[in-house]
């Protein structure tokens, strides 16, 4: 039963050719987050959505869009993935309440590889 | 932004109590403590989380400071399974609710 699904687990891409990642959940969260962690790194945090609300970092390039369609799924495209951007790509949720501790609840993640 | 700054590894024994402690000296009053943990080749996971009191769960204990400026994850009795990096968290409502975690401590424990 699990709650954030990601999908594929495992990419393999070429330098330059568009990748869509997705994300989606069961547990009717209003937030959605994508990370990017590489290797023997931390997350970094790329942009999240509070409902349709989208929040772009300030550093995260153009070459990285998402997409929410509905409070399920959430997308990550890679518009022209360059061999930097081979990473672990983490979906996170979470409820957003006046006061609340916003708990994460993450995906297993996605792994991209550009060749 | 608040930061938390974290020692970048520890080591402890099994069946021992692990300590691992996070500053956050520039936190604020509406800021919450978390903590996660990322096992290898997975995403992180929810440990536990803290405003102002110590809290305790079936995985851990938070121990935060009177001044808030620093809190302690105590994991009672470390197993081999409890190896893993562990981060520390501020949740920052002002900043609209954005995680950033920082480096995390690798915990390593010995048989």
């Amino acid at each position: 039963d699990a709650m954030v699904i990601q999908n594929p687990r495992y990419q393999v891409t070429q330098f330059g050719k568009p990748v869509t990642l997705s994300c989606s959940q069961t547990l009717n969260h209003n937030v959605m987050y994508w990370y990017q962690q590489k290797s023997s790194q931390a997350p970094k945090l790329l942009f999240h959505y509070y409902d349709k609300d989208f929040n772009n970092e300030a550093d995260t390039p153009d070459n990285f869009q998402s997409r929410r369609p509905n409070t399920s799924f959430c997308f990550l495209d890679i518009r022209s993935p360059g061999l930097g951007d081979a990473a672990m790509y983490l979906c996170a949720t979470s409820i957003r309440r006046q006061g609340g501790a916003n708990v994460l609840t993450f995906g297993a993640g996605s792994r991209l590889t550009v060749l | 932004d608040a930061k938390t700054t974290q020692p970048n590894s520890m080591e402890s024994n099994e069946e021992e109590p692990v300590h691992l402690p996070c500053n956050h000296s520039t936190i604020s009053g509406t800021d919450y403590i978390h903590w996660y943990r990322q096992l290898p080749s997975q995403g992180p996971e929810y440990v536990i989380h803290g405003l102002t009191s110590n809290v305790n769960n079936r995985m851990a204990s938070l121990a935060i400071a009177e001044d808030r400026k620093s809190s302690t994850l105590i994991l009672h009795r470390a197993t081999l399974r409890d190896a893993a990096v562990y981060y520390c968290i501020l949740r920052v409502p002002r900043n609209n609710n954005d995680m950033r975690f920082g480096a995390g401590t690798r915990l390593t424990v010995k048989p």
